[in-house]
């Protein structure tokens, strides 16, 4: 089964310090792996997915398949990056949909 | 037009109303997908169709009824609700090709409240 856990259900941290939010994943198979974004009253979207391996917004996300993680990171937080963020996985069976994650609300502190 | 449009974007009704949520892309995505959201809680998948026919139901209560006229839309038909049904419901769509479903794009969502 997939399953998608985010340890940190709050995070905060100072402007301009740097921000890791964790996220761990089972699936016994080769998942994708998402980070979408949700700000205050704005829609959820996507962030980065590890297949493009690209940097959005300052944030980066490595997929650790040794240690099944997919944690993102960005070295200086902005007060702006206060926001929920939700892990997702995709499984790659057919018809396997998106599992996410509880959710991280980063609070970037001025 | 690269978004996922929703409406109404607030929705009030009693138990015993019946109404629909309407969900539109332009993308030419073929797969749709509706969410229910709780507050400070993840999306919750409750339906999925891919070419206009209903893929996915998480074992949603027959009081929720999608219905997927063309590509490009999705409805939720609503009837006798419960008070607990009051969430943020989410549209999302994506490609969906040879069996595979691509990352989705979200809706602003409609907030329902079940009075």
């Amino acid at each position: 089964a997939q399953r998608v856990t985010q340890p940190e259900k709050l995070l905060s941290v100072f402007k301009g310090a740097p921000v890791e939010l964790k996220c761990n994943y089972s699936y016994s198979g080769s998942p994708e792996l998402f980070w979408y974004v949700q700000y205050s009253r704005q829609r959820l979207q996507l962030l980065l997915r590890h297949i493009s391996r690209e940097s959005i917004k300052g944030f980066t996300a490595d997929l650790n398949k040794g240690e099944t993680s997919f944690h993102l990171k960005k070295p200086f937080a902005q007060e702006e990056d206060s926001a929920m963020y939700y892990c997702a996985l995709k499984g790659d069976n057919y018809g396997q949909n998106f599992v996410f994650g509880p959710g991280t609300r980063l609070s970037v502190l001025p | 037009d690269t978004e996922v449009t929703q409406t109404p974007k607030h929705l009030v009704m009693g138990m015993t109303n019946k109404k629909s949520l309407k969900c539109e892309q332009h993308m030419g995505h073929r797969a749709m997908y509706w969410y229910k959201q709780k507050a400070k809680k993840p999306p919750e998948l409750m339906f999925v169709y891919s070419y206009e026919k209903l893929s996915i139901n998480e074992s949603v209560p027959s009081r929720f009824s999608p219905e997927c006229p063309n590509s490009s839309l999705l409805n939720l038909h609503l009837h006798a609700l419960q008070p607990e049904d009051s969430a943020l419901y989410l549209c999302a769509s994506s490609q969906f090709n040879a069996g595979v479903f691509f990352e989705q794009y979200f809706g602003p969502g409609t907030r329902l409240t079940v009075t």
